[in-house]
């Protein structure tokens, strides 16, 4: 299975500040085609996980742009420019390249 | 839009068969380019994927319950179902149903989720 390691595991950010969350594969989610095979969830309190990212840098319908994706093969980031009260939960990324589907452990987003 | 909603029991016996059921508003079940996935959380931890089944039937699951798992689609009924036997106490978690979508330049992401459903293994 291909293991994912998210880091931090959890992240207090200031309101209007930005944050950073990375993923690390240990394997490569670059396919055939030229894309990478990396999504990114977020689950806020109480409520099933939503689809921010996938593709490894394309926004979902209704996400706000302040959350980018960037990165490839192996290493990829989250970032979310200026973060609001609402942006609380946890984040994952999962890579769709091969099943078992693998997710990482989860990052911690709280608001200060 | 496309929208999942969970059923099933909220507590099983171990040893006995956990069965759910997906139901699919908004889109027909059949349509090609979606899996359709069965997730699940135990109690404060991470997200695992259990499996997921394709329009036409095919299905993929996870190593560690593919002798004890089952995943099926009713075209007919425009849901699926999932079904996990000889339960036992490692297997209480809330389970999500999803639609991961797919089109011909590759994966959509899991967009769409059901609100997910507590199952408790317990005597």
């Amino acid at each position: 299975d291909v293991v994912m390691t998210q880091s931090p595991l959890s992240l207090s950010v200031t309101p209007g500040e930005p944050a950073s969350i990375s993923c690390r594969s240990s394997q490569s989610l670059l396919y055939r085609n030229g894309k990478n095979y990396l999504d990114w969830y977020v689950q806020k309190p109480g409520q099933s996980p939503q689809l921010l990212i996938y593709l490894g840098s394309n926004r979902a319908s209704g996400v706000p742009d302040r959350f980018s994706g960037s990165g490839s093969d192996t290493d990829f980031t989250l970032k979310i420019s200026r973060v609001e009260a609402d942006d609380v939960g946890v984040y994952y990324c999962m890579q769709a390249l091969e099943t078992p589907r693998t997710f990482g452990q989860g990052t911690n987003v709280e608001i200060k | 839009q496309v929208q999942l909603q969970e059923s099933g029991p909220g507590l099983v016996k171990p040893s006995q068969t956990l069965s759910l059921t997906c139901s699919v508003s908004g889109g027909a079940i059949h349509n090609d380019g979606q899996y359709l996935t069965w997730i699940r959380q135990r109690p404060g931890q991470g997200l695992e994927w259990i499996g997921h089944v394709y329009y036409d039937g095919y299905t993929d699951r996870h190593p560690s319950l593919k002798s004890r798992l089952t995943i099926s689609i009713d075209r007919s009924q425009n849901q699926f179902s999932l079904r996990l036997s000889s339960v036992t106490a490692a297997d209480t978690a809330v389970y999500y149903c999803a639609r991961e979508k797919t089109t011909s330049s590759g994966l959509r992401g899991m967009d769409v989720w059901g609100q997910g459903t507590t199952v408790t293994v317990s005597s």
